[in-house]
């Protein structure tokens, strides 16, 4: 059965400290895995796509990387204003799959 | 939201009554997608559009119809609100059918007393 699933379901960092997001899968057949960040109240906004283990995609303090496996998203020296949820999905070509997200709160 | 409004942002209604959500976008994107958000459980599927009059059922679609009718409208409508169906709703958009990911739309926080 394709699952999705992402640890921690919530965490809280300080200002500066360095942390990492996890997405892990069964699926058959990955097309594409996608990293969204969401604020309360507002829909998912698109990070990066990722298609093949290996690849790496980077914007400001935030990088993706894929394994066959598992995602990671890394965020270096976070600060306040990227507290939000942190949503991936996976494409398997006929549907696509939400993890429940990350809830990150950054502490000033 | 890169040309994707919902309306309405919000709504309140009774138990048994009609409901119709509207997704308007002005990409010009073949897909559309509805999708629900509830505590514990990630995005799921309600229906999608892949053109005009061209519709499918998702993983969630018991309760809801959907109709397009042109490529920039998109309405789900709850037949007869029951209060499981209380939740945030999602559109979202896409060129490829989702290969380079979806657009979302701000999304409906819809109440069924």
């Amino acid at each position: 059965e394709d699952q999705v699933t992402q640890s921690p379901e919530a965490l809280r960092l300080q200002e500066g400290e360095s942390s990492s997001l996890n997405c892990s899968y069964t699926v058959s057949g990955l097309r594409g895995l996608f990293w969204y960040r969401q604020d309360p109240g507002k829909g998912p906004e698109f990070l990066f796509t990722l298609y093949s283990a290996g690849e790496e995609k980077e914007k400001e303090r935030l990088k993706a990387t894929l394994t066959k496996k598992e995602s990671f998203l890394h965020i270096t020296a976070p600060k306040p204003e990227d507290s939000a949820t942190y949503l991936c999905a996976l494409n398997t070509g006929n549907q696509f799959y939400f993890g429940t997200g990350t809830s990150l709160t950054v502490i000033p | 939201d890169a040309g994707i409004t919902q309306s309405p942002r919000h709504k309140v209604t009774e138990t048994g009554t009609p409901v119709t959500l509207r997704c308007h976008q002005t990409e010009n994107h073949r897909y559309m997608y509805w999708y629900r958000q509830d505590p514990g459980h990630g995005l799921r599927l309600i229906h999608y559009s892949y053109g005009v009059k061209d519709t499918d059922k998702g993983e969630v679609s018991d309760g809801y119809s959907v109709s397009r009718s042109k490529t920039e409208d998109f309405l789900l409508t709850l037949e007869s609100a029951t209060s499981s169906q209380t939740s945030v709703y999602f559109c979202a958009i896409s060129e490829s059918g989702g290969n380079y990911g979806y657009t979302f739309g701000s999304g409906t926080r819809l109440t069924v007393v």
